[in-house]
């Protein structure tokens, strides 16, 4: 597509249970990343792909949040037993492999509020 | 510890005025530097990049200022438009695992009064 597709953009989940958050990159581009805003602060780095494999993910908070790209192209961020300090923005991003000093092309992101 | 800060959290600017909005870092090993605007409910938005070798970049009304010798840069637009008005990112791109990780700072808002 032309750019960086996230789904859903609203997502209202109860405390503790389990969601998944979509991200279909710009196609061709083998960098992903996964970045939560929170109100107010900037974007926090989560996890980054390069290909199918996750080649950084030293930002993931704790062990209830996971992220796949099974073929090199769509990613999932899997939450598990939901916070309500889970809340915020999920950012996804993408761009060409040995491109990262043209930035990033970020999606508009999905809002996640837990209750 | 590392970090990519601001200054300010909020700036107000006459349209038709020069905007500059200024961010500090720490790491001195640094050496790429991009700057992101994001407007309400979009995700940041490329707008400028800095290598460390370089002290000043401009593009369409946009310059950006990097002094290395006291871990600075700042982000000039010219002529602030109504449509300028977003939270600006300063960020650095440091190496890791192949590709690129974007630290980002906390921002600045910037309001533009007609």
């Amino acid at each position: 597509g032309a750019g960086v597709s996230q789904t859903p953009s609203n997502k209202v989940t109860e405390k503790g249970k389990y969601v998944e958050l979509r991200c279909d990159p710009i196609s061709g581009h083998t960098a992903l990343y996964w970045y939560r805003q929170s109100l107010g602060q900037g974007p926090e780095f989560l996890i980054y792909f390069q290909g199918t494999g996750a080649a950084d993910d030293s930002g993931l908070p704790n062990d209830r949040f996971f992220a796949v790209r099974p073929e090199g192209s769509v990613s999932t961020l899997k939450i598990q037993r939901t916070e309500r300090g889970d809340s915020a923005v999920y950012l996804c991003a993408s761009s060409p492999k040995d491109r990262g000093d043209y930035g990033y092309t970020f999606g508009s992101g999905t809002r996640l509020t837990v209750v | 510890g590392e970090s990519v800060g601001l200054h300010l959290p909020t700036l107000s600017v006459q349209e038709g005025d020069n905007s500059i909005i200024n961010c500090a870092y720490s790491n001195s090993a640094s050496d790429y530097f991009i700057w992101y605007k994001q407007e309400s409910g979009k995700g940041p938005q490329f707008i400028i990049d800095i290598r460390s070798n370089m002290d000043k970049r401009q593009g369409q009304r946009v310059t950006v200022l990097l002094n290395k010798t006291v871990k600075h840069l700042s982000l000039q637009i010219a002529a602030t438009q109504p449509g300028d008005s977003a939270v600006y990112f300063c960020a650095e791109n440091r190496a890791r695992g192949g590709g690129f990780k974007t630290i980002f700072g906390a921002g600045t808002r910037l309001f533009v009064k007609a």
